[in-house]
């Protein structure tokens, strides 16, 4: 799986759009971009994948460039609840089946 | 309610006693996996099963093991537990990762001393 870059943390007040980066240059054609997020104490939440196409979901949006070497996850706005830790992923397509392999992450911290 | 049921939430065990955490989910799914994450840090991959009766290693095996024996579980064991096992432990099962992603357990706070 390629590897990830995230800035260790961000900060975002509450109702605006929340713009999460991730860097994944060595992505390779068949690998998928994931996001997941933890919120403090919880298990780890799927938020959302694309392969290159701009993908929406209930929860968020996620834009992948046109070579595909960048990512941002977009919360389009913002709440308490979105305080948490963001986690970017790249695997191959198909490859769910061996457990996931976890970064750092990002430490979204939304302001009131 | 469906989901990823991780028990126990908290255990202390003393050093060198052995314990199994249990995992069972009800979504009938054929992927599951085993992960612990130490303060600050994220996941790191334990042992993962593709099916009933198929495991294998991840990143992080040393001093577990893990059998499936059926879909539904997936139970973790601690050998001879160490202080260094002290971790927050999360199960995770999907049924096609690239069509809906994994489902985590709420997790088991294990501290040995």
């Amino acid at each position: 799986d390629a590897k990830t870059t995230q800035p260790p943390s961000m900060d975002c007040a509450e109702g605006r759009a929340a713009n999460l980066p991730c860097n994944h240059s060595t992505i390779s054609g068949n690998e998928y971009v994931y996001w997941y997020r933890q919120i403090h104490s919880q298990g780890p939440q799927y938020i959302i994948h694309g392969l290159k196409n701009n993908e929406t979901n209930e929860m968020a949006s996620l834009i992948i460039t046109e070579d595909r070497k960048s990512s941002t996850l977009i919360l389009p706005h913002a709440t308490l609840r979105d305080t948490a830790v963001y986690y970017c992923i790249v695997r191959v397509e198909g490859g769910g089946a061996d457990g996931l392999t976890f970064g750092k992450g990002t430490h979204l911290i939304i302001q009131p | 309610n469906a989901g990823v049921t991780q028990t126990p939430k908290f255990q202390v065990l003393k050093t060198g006693q052995s314990m199994t955490l249990q995992c069972a989910q009800d979504m009938n799914h054929e992927y599951m996996s085993w992960y612990r994450q130490d303060p600050g840090m994220g996941l790191r991959l334990i042992h993962y099963s593709v099916g009933a009766g198929i495991t294998d290693q991840g990143e992080v095996p040393n001093g577990y093991n893990v059998s499936r024996s059926t879909t539904e579980d997936f139970p973790l064991r601690l050998l001879s537990a160490a202080p260094s096992q002290t971790s927050v432990y999360f199960c995770a099962s999907s049924y096609s990762e690239t069509q809906y992603g994994y489902t985590f357990g709420s997790g088991t706070r294990l501290t040995v001393v």
